[in-house]
């Protein structure tokens, strides 16, 4: 499975837009983006997923660039239970393994 | 989807002896996961459980150390054995419903703490 870069931290004020960037240059045609969390104290929850075209469902919105060497997962009005690690990652459609990166720390603020 | 519980919720053990946890799902699942957070890090895969054989262990992990169970589609086990300071960690329990399922669901964790 490619690997992917995210941001450490970034924070968000309340209300607003989150986006948060994946970088996963070496992805191959048949991979899936992934998007999961984790909320402090939790297992992660899963988010979203997407091929080559933007995604949206009740949570967030998943662009991809048309190279498929980036995403940005779009939470669309932040709230303070956003405050999570974000975790973007990459998987062929019919694998099992998910291999987490470091993430990002989604702090949203009032 | 599906709802999973472990036990225990956390314990404090002593060094060099073993513990067992517990994923219980409410739902008959195809693929059951184990994973290890320690602390301050990302999780990492430890093994997938398969239903009547022995689990698959990943790079760095063997059964003598992490021996699993599943006895049944509901149901897997891990034992953490001959503990030590640096298996102190949060243990998960994930499924998926099906093979290639794009969602997996993860446990509330047990948290582990060796002295």
């Amino acid at each position: 499975d490619a690997k992917t870069t995210q941001p450490p931290s970034m924070d968000c004020a309340e209300g607003r837009a989150a986006n948060l960037p994946c970088n996963h240059s070496t992805i191959s045609g048949n991979e899936y983006v992934y998007w999961y969390r984790q909320i402090h104290s939790q297992g992660p929850q899963y988010i979203i997923h997407g091929l080559k075209n933007n995604e949206t469902n009740e949570m967030a919105s998943l662009i991809i660039t048309e190279d498929r060497k980036s995403s940005t997962l779009i939470l669309p009005h932040a709230t303070l239970r956003d405050t999570a690690v974000y975790y973007c990652i990459v998987r062929v459609e019919y694998g099992n393994k998910l291999v987490f990166g470091a993430g990002t720390i989604l702090r949203v603020k009032s | 989807s599906a709802v999973i519980s472990q036990k225990p919720s956390r314990d404090i053990c002593q060094r060099g002896t073993s513990l067992t946890i517990q994923c219980q799902v409410d739902s008959q699942v195809t693929m059951m996961f184990w994973y290890r957070q320690q602390p301050g890090q990302s999780l990492t895969l430890i093994a997938t459980a398969n239903q009547g054989s022995e689990a698959t262990y990943e790079s760095g992990f063997v059964i003598d150390k992490f021996p699993i169970s599943r006895p049944n589609l509901t149901f897997s086990t891990l034992t953490v054995s001959n503990m030590s300071p640096e298996d102190s960690s949060i243990y998960l329990c994930s499924v998926a419903m099906q093979y290639g399922s794009y969602e997996q669901y993860f446990g509330p964790g047990t948290r582990l703490t060796v002295t």
